[in-house]
């Protein structure tokens, strides 16, 4: 089972609004990663967590907030953001922790519009 | 700093035709995946190429690698419809993928 499972599939959200994007995975994989993605472009990677640590941040602003509970999952809380922020959020997983050159495994995605 | 191109960006080819799609990569690296996108989905692992001659096939998908030129090259034989879609190389550096811009491919019947 190489399953990346992500909710919600789709997310419109105001600018003031609080929301969280959910990624899971159950290959017992060690290194858990969020990307995003804006149209015809390739994704660009925020935050990696290996072993349930934040182990790479991407100078990624603060109103995105990584979390990560356990190894099977990895939260993004959302807070005030902007129009620009609208993109597909992806997570991915692979089975080493950081450092690690393994294959990483992507899910559906999020499409987040935020108006 | 790694920097990764692939080209064409763009790709307009009849079914049957072949065709192949470059990465060039400007330092050295020990690993190199070719991705598909499908419009609006997520991305899926085509091929992991490791050392310098690699070489990997699934169906008409066929991938190489020269680590000496810093050249990965995906060539596609005898298009079908179904192979419509953005494909992207990435490069490990830093324990860290360096994408390509990605070459979008449509496959007209």
């Amino acid at each position: 089972d190489t399953e990346v499972t992500q909710t919600p599939k789709h997310l419109v959200m105001g600018m003031t609004n609080k929301k969280s994007l959910k990624c899971e995975q159950h290959m017992g994989h060690r290194a858990m990663y969020w990307y995003k993605q804006k149209a015809k472009k390739p994704p660009e990677l925020m935050f990696v967590y290996s072993y349930e640590k934040l182990s790479i941040n991407e100078s990624v602003p603060s109103r995105f907030s990584p979390e990560c509970p356990n190894s099977s999952l990895l939260n993004l809380h959302l807070h005030a953001l902007q129009p620009e922020d609208s993109a597909l959020y992806l997570c991915a997983s692979s089975r080493s922790g950081l450092p690690s050159t393994d294959t990483q495994y992507f899910g559906p995605g999020t499409r987040l519009t935020v108006l | 700093e790694l920097k990764v191109e692939q080209n064409p960006l763009f790709l307009s080819m009849q079914e049957g035709k072949n065709y192949t799609i470059y990465c060039n990569y400007s330092t050295t690296s020990d690993r190199l995946y070719w991705y598909r996108q499908d419009p609006g989905k997520s991305l899926e692992s085509l091929f992991v190429l490791l050392s310098n001659g690699a070489v990997k096939q699934e169906g008409r998908l066929m991938a190489s690698l020269d680590t000496k030129a810093r050249l990965s090259t995906l060539h596609i034989t005898a298009a079908v419809h179904d192979l419509s879609a953005t494909y992207f190389c990435a490069v490990v550096s830093n324990y860290q993928l360096i994408w390509g811009a990605g070459t979008k491919l449509i496959i007209k019947p």
